[in-house]
């Protein structure tokens, strides 16, 4: 069965500071990998998405991931957060069923001035 | 293109009475799924459709109930609310196909209110 662990449920940076939310992932077939965004009362938006083309991924609003098979991680990070940053984020993995994706528990990500 | 649209944004419902949610796919898209989100169990799958059947289903008292018109529009139901089921409700919508790697675009969510 797949699962998801999200370490931290609140990291707090500094503005301008590295980012890295870390997520490890269990699976008993070959994995595809999310990362979702959550701002305030909104839906979720996919930052990145892991298929297993390349193991490192680029998504949008400068964030990436990495796809570390030994470690079962797929840990995001971005160089220098912004204000803006400010959500939640959520991992998640393929069932091994059609359209249902597994999350974990989310990630408050705050940015201090 | 448009995105994935939910209706109502908001609900407030009384115990023991039954609500219906709406969610309209991206054009194009056949798979829905439903998710309900709460401050105490995270993200969880309620079900998928796709082609007007179910195709997945998570663990939820059969209180919960779906299904999925041939425009690939799609209902969730919930029957005898309880308080409990106050929660933000996602709906997503997908190609559909057999592949794990689909992406799947989600709606702004409809907030359920119980009391």
């Amino acid at each position: 069965a797949q699962s998801v662990t999200q370490l931290g449920s609140h990291v707090s940076v500094s503005e301008g500071a590295l980012v890295l939310l870390r997520c490890n992932y269990s699976s008993s077939v070959p994995p595809y990998l999310f990362w979702y965004v959550q701002y305030p009362n909104q839906g979720l938006q996919l930052l990145l998405k892991y298929t297993s083309a390349a193991t490192l991924v680029k998504g949008i609003n400068g964030f990436e991931a990495e796809f570390k098979k030994s470690e079962t991680s797929f840990h995001l990070t971005k160089p220098s957060a912004h204000m803006s940053d400010a959500a939640e984020y959520f991992c998640a993995v393929s069932g091994n069923q059609g359209g249902k994706l597994i999350f974990g528990q989310g990630t408050e990500l705050s940015v201090k001035p | 293109k448009a995105g994935v649209t939910q209706t109502p944004r908001y609900l407030i419902k009384t115990r023991g009475q039954q609500v219906t949610l709406s969610c309209s796919p991206i054009s194009g898209h056949r798979s829905v799924s439903w998710y309900q989100q709460t401050p105490g169990q995270g993200l969880q799958f309620l079900f998928e459709y796709f082609s007007e059947t179910q195709r997945n289903k998570g663990n939820f008292p059969g209180r919960f109930s779906g299904r999925q018109f041939s425009n690939s529009r799609s209902e969730m139901n919930v029957s005898t609310l309880e308080l409990g089921d106050s929660a933000l409700y996602l709906c997503a919508s997908s190609l559909g196909a057999e592949t794990l790697n689909t992406e799947a675009f989600f709606g702004q969510g409809t907030r359920l209110t119980v009391v």
